[in-house]
């Protein structure tokens, strides 16, 4: 098993459209991220979760909706997204904690497009 | 506020030469991390290596070393030997002290040439 997989690797959906991307970690970590990747933006943190608890949402629009079921699964929930949502999107892991010598450790992203 | 810049939006380096990334950085933080990352085309970031800010020695991790001047606020990626699979984007990022939050630059592309 990779360290953080991530599914679907590629997502068209139109703009009424719900749908999730999926993260799973096998690293035994306890904090995971949800990034998104804009073509020609440096990566931007969307949500923190610590031991399954959000602990950082940085202004993200309520058409995103996270869930952290346990430390080693982290949903993403998507509605009524808009055109200039098209990113990628990344979902990382890391040992939870403000230890600056602990990397995060990202899976392959979802490529999502909107319609 | 904290703020990454990598000045180089690409490289292109022969193969089996040594290539260095610029990064530069922005903080008043005393204690924090900095961090480069590896993003091949197929989309996954790949950590390379890590450097705290009080760490005296620059940190390394096989071909890569980072070239730290925390007077200068640059943080350097050098990779020694480069290989045709080195081809990728190349992200700095930094963390301050007791965040979590990760602040990347914008990417260097690096260009592996045989």
């Amino acid at each position: 098993e990779t360290g953080v997989t991530q599914t679907p690797r590629h997502l068209v959906m139109g703009m009424t459209n719900k749908k999730s991307l999926k993260c799973e970690q096998h690293l035994g970590h306890n904090a995971m991220y949800w990034y998104k990747q804009s073509a020609k933006k440096p990566l931007e943190l969307m949500f923190v979760y610590n031991f399954k608890e959000q602990t950082e949402n940085n202004s993200v629009p309520s058409r995103f909706s996270p869930e952290c079921p346990n430390s080693s699964h982290l949903f993403l929930h998507l509605h009524t997204l808009q055109p200039e949502d098209s990113a990628l999107y990344l979902c990382a892991s890391s040992q939870a904690g403000r230890m600056l010598n602990q990397p995060q450790h990202f899976g392959d992203g979802t490529r999502l497009s909107i319609l | 506020a904290q703020k990454i810049t990598q000045t180089q939006p690409g490289m292109f380096v022969q193969e089996k030469e040594a290539v260095t990334l610029d990064c530069t950085y922005d903080t008043s933080d005393q204690s924090y991390g900095l961090f480069w990352y590896k993003q091949p085309s197929s989309g996954e970031m790949i950590f390379l290596i890590y450097q705290g800010s009080y760490d005296e020695q620059n940190a390394t991790e096989g071909r890569y070393s980072l070239n730290f001047q925390k007077a200068r606020k640059s943080a350097n990626l050098v990779i020694s030997a480069s290989q045709l699979g080195d081809s990728a984007m190349y992200f700095c990022a930094m963390q301050r002290q007791g965040a979590q939050k990760l602040v990347f630059g914008q990417g260097t592309r690096l260009t592996i040439n045989p």
